[in-house]
């Protein structure tokens, strides 16, 4: 499996444009999560989806963030209009659910620049 | 909600030598504790993990110790070696996937 796939992986873009965040989760995975890490805040939970639900999206920073599931495979963050205080590392991760083992495999990252 | 806290934030150490990662949480309901290690342009990878029924769980050279009276639980890592240079993440999560991350870890193994 080619793991979880995130574009793009770094984005410039000025302040006032939208920004959109893409990711493709790991095949069979009925969890995505969409987190921010910044190195004032560490990593932080921005929402998540079960079976392309949104079920939490208390991390959401404001109304700017926007996040959604079309299918299984696909998921989308955007950011409009964008401010240079999101800018930031977002990470997109995914998981099955099998009982007890319940680890979140996490894509490389999009690295976001907003001037 | 869940607040976790780990220290230190960065550590340096010898290769060959132990490196020790702790982490405190506030939510004692609280009973799934992830290490997760990420590398440098990578997304990070679960290492470890233990739940609350257990106290202390050993994979190779990595141990991981959980005190649930005193909400603390730690990583030790025994024989560094280079390739153990990253950013750990402990987290804490009750009901084991909203995790609630700590702030990092930056690992330098000095050769």
């Amino acid at each position: 499996d080619a793991g979880v796939i995130q574009s793009p992986r770094h984005e410039v873009t000025e302040m006032g444009q939208e920004v959109t965040l893409r990711c493709k989760p790991i095949s069979g995975h009925d969890y995505l999560f969409w987190y921010r890490q910044t190195m004032m805040r560490g990593l932080e939970l921005l929402i998540y989806f079960n079976n392309n639900v949104p079920i939490d999206d208390s991390g959401m920073p404001e109304d700017r963030f926007s996040a959604k599931m079309p299918n299984a495979s696909f998921s989308t963050l955007k950011i409009q209009p964008s401010e240079p205080r999101d800018s930031a590392v977002y990470f997109c991760a995914s998981r099955k659910d099998r009982g007890t083992y319940n680890e979140q495999f996490f894509g490389p990252g999009t690295r976001l620049t907003v001037l | 909600g869940e607040n976790v806290e780990q220290h230190p934030s960065t550590l340096s150490v010898q290769e060959g030598d132990s490196a020790v990662i702790k982490c405190t949480y506030s939510d004692s309901a609280s009973n799934y504790f992830p290490w997760y290690k990420q590398e440098l342009g990578k997304g990070s990878q679960l290492i470890i993990d233990i739940r609350s029924n257990v106290g202390e769980k050993k994979d190779q050279r990595i141990a991981v110790t959980l005190n649930k009276t005193a909400k603390h639980f730690s990583l030790h890592i025994t024989e560094t070696q280079p390739e153990d240079s990253a950013v750990y993440f402990c987290a804490a999560s009750v009901n084991d996937y909203k995790l609630s991350f700590g702030a990092g870890t930056t690992v330098t193994v000095r050769a």
